[in-house]
């Protein structure tokens, strides 16, 4: 089974630049995450897509970034405009849904690795 | 608010010594608890979890962990390390509605021959 596929592994830009990110979840996950996870700090919840509607984005800094899960399938992350801060590694995950089979594992791609100058 | 806390940022441990890695949640109800294991460069490996039950619960790699909920707390051990179990190690607790995860900010454990 294949896992979760994110690109591109690694990013570098300039301060006030754009960046993307895309994550192909695990087939028939119905639920995919995106983390940042900034050097020596745990993954915190950017945004949690159910399907493709929106169940948690509290934590994601609208003014900047924005993501979209259009299908129901992969999904992209963007920032713009990119500030120092930002420098980080993005995890997407995906899962089952809870509560209907869903076993409460989520399964994490390798990360995309920003960093910001 | 909901946190989860891992006192101890850095862990040295000989190799075939035992080891244990603390985990404190700050929750409304019992959460749903994980401990994840994360590589240099790669993504995060569930160890194991825990939903309800027996209070003990065993992972890959030989690990355990054993939920207390006096203390909060959700312990991982493992009775003799090997030199490949070096990583960073993450306690998070999930919410059983949604599905997010809050992560401690992770113990890095060093392994000496």
């Amino acid at each position: 089974e294949a896992g979760v596929a994110q690109s591109p592994r690694y990013k570098i830009i300039e301060k006030r630049q754009s960046v993307a990110f895309w994550c192909n979840p695990i087939s028939g996950h119905a639920t995919l995450y995106w983390y940042q996870q900034i050097l020596g700090q745990g993954p915190k919840l950017l945004i949690q897509f159910q399907n493709n509607g929106v169940v948690d984005d509290s934590q994601l800094p609208k003014d900047r970034f924005s993501a979209e899960r259009l299908k129901g399938v992969d999904s992209t992350l963007k920032i713009q405009p990119a500030k120092l801060e930002d420098s980080a590694v993005y995890l997407c995950a995906s899962s089952l849904v809870w509560g209907q089979g869903g076993t409460g594992e989520l399964f994490f791609g390798e990360g995309s690795r920003l960093t910001v100058l | 608010a909901q946190s989860v806390t891992q006192p101890d940022i850095h862990i040295t441990v000989s190799e075939g010594a035992s080891l244990e890695l603390r985990c404190n949640y700050s929750y409304g109800a019992t959460p749903y608890l994980f401990w994840y294991v994360q590589s240099p460069g790669q993504g995060l490996q569930l160890l194991l979890k825990y939903f309800s039950g027996d209070t003990l619960v065993q992972g890959i790699k030989g690990f355990e962990a054993e939920f207390k909920r006096s203390q909060s707390s959700f312990n991982l051990r493992k009775p003799s390390v090997h030199w490949s179990d070096a990583a960073e190690y993450f306690c998070a607790a999930g919410s059983s509605n949604t599905g997010k995860l809050i992560f401690g900010q992770g113990t890095t454990l060093q392994v000496k021959p």
